[in-house]
């Protein structure tokens, strides 16, 4: 089974500028998960989709961040504008309907200046 | 407000001994647990749960027990081998239906050595 993949898998931008990540689940995973990892801190969820629907996105900063699952599959995370505190790793992860726990990508690492 | 708590940053431990890992929550709602595993530039990989209802779960080398009333639970990891050295995330979870939002400690960087 692939695993969940993401791009880009570095990133360097100068602040105000914008981003987007982009997130392909595994086949078949219907609840996809985008975390923010700050180094030092365990990560943290931003959004969390159901098929395309959103289920959480309580701790999403919806002034400047955006998330979109277009019908039910690849994601996409996007910052506009960027500050210097998103600088982090961006994991999106993914789950089925019987499974235990997630299945995390590789991560794009966001580093602002 | 840190709902899963990882008090010690890192943890160094001699090949072949025991690592132990421990994590405490403060959400009583909490009723299931993970631990994930991640190397540098990985993401983490999911290594051992427990759900509310048991108080130890073993898998190989690896067991994590959990103390309902102490809101503590722990991660062993015996013999430890140089290929556990990685930074260990305990997680919680409202259910172990995997729709439920897991929240992260800030993780323990443990280091084996020879």
């Amino acid at each position: 089974e692939a695993g969940v993949a993401q791009s880009p898998r570095y990133k360097i931008i100068e602040k105000r500028q914008s981003v987007a990540f982009w997130c392909n689940p595994i086949s078949g995973h219907a609840t996809l998960y985008w975390y923010q990892q700050i180094l030092g801190q365990g990560p943290k969820l931003l959004i969390q989709f159901q098929n395309n629907g959103v289920v959480d996105d309580s701790q999403l900063p919806k002034d400047r961040f955006s998330a979109e699952r277009l019908k039910g599959v690849d994601s996409t995370l996007k910052i506009q504008p960027a500050k210097l505190e998103d600088s982090a790793v961006y994991l999106c992860a993914s789950s089925s309907a019987s499974g235990y726990g997630y299945t995390f990508g590789s991560g794009t690492r966001l580093t602002v200046v | 407000d840190q709902q899963v708590k990882q008090n010690s940053p890192s943890l160094s431990v001699q090949e072949g001994r025991i690592s132990i890992l421990n994590c405490d929550y403060t959400n009583s709602m909490f009723d299931y647990f993970l631990w994930y595993k991640k190397y540098p530039a990985e993401g983490p990989t999911f290594l051992i749960s427990i759900s509310s209802i048991k108080d130890k779960n073993e898998d190989g080398r690896f067991t994590v027990f959990l103390n309902k009333s102490a809101k503590h639970l722990s991660l062993h990891i015996v013999p430890s081998q140089p290929g556990d050295s990685a930074v260990y995330f305990c997680a919680a979870s409202g259910g172990a239906w995997s729709a439920s939002k897991i929240i992260f400690g800030s993780g323990t960087r443990l280091s084996i050595r020879p």
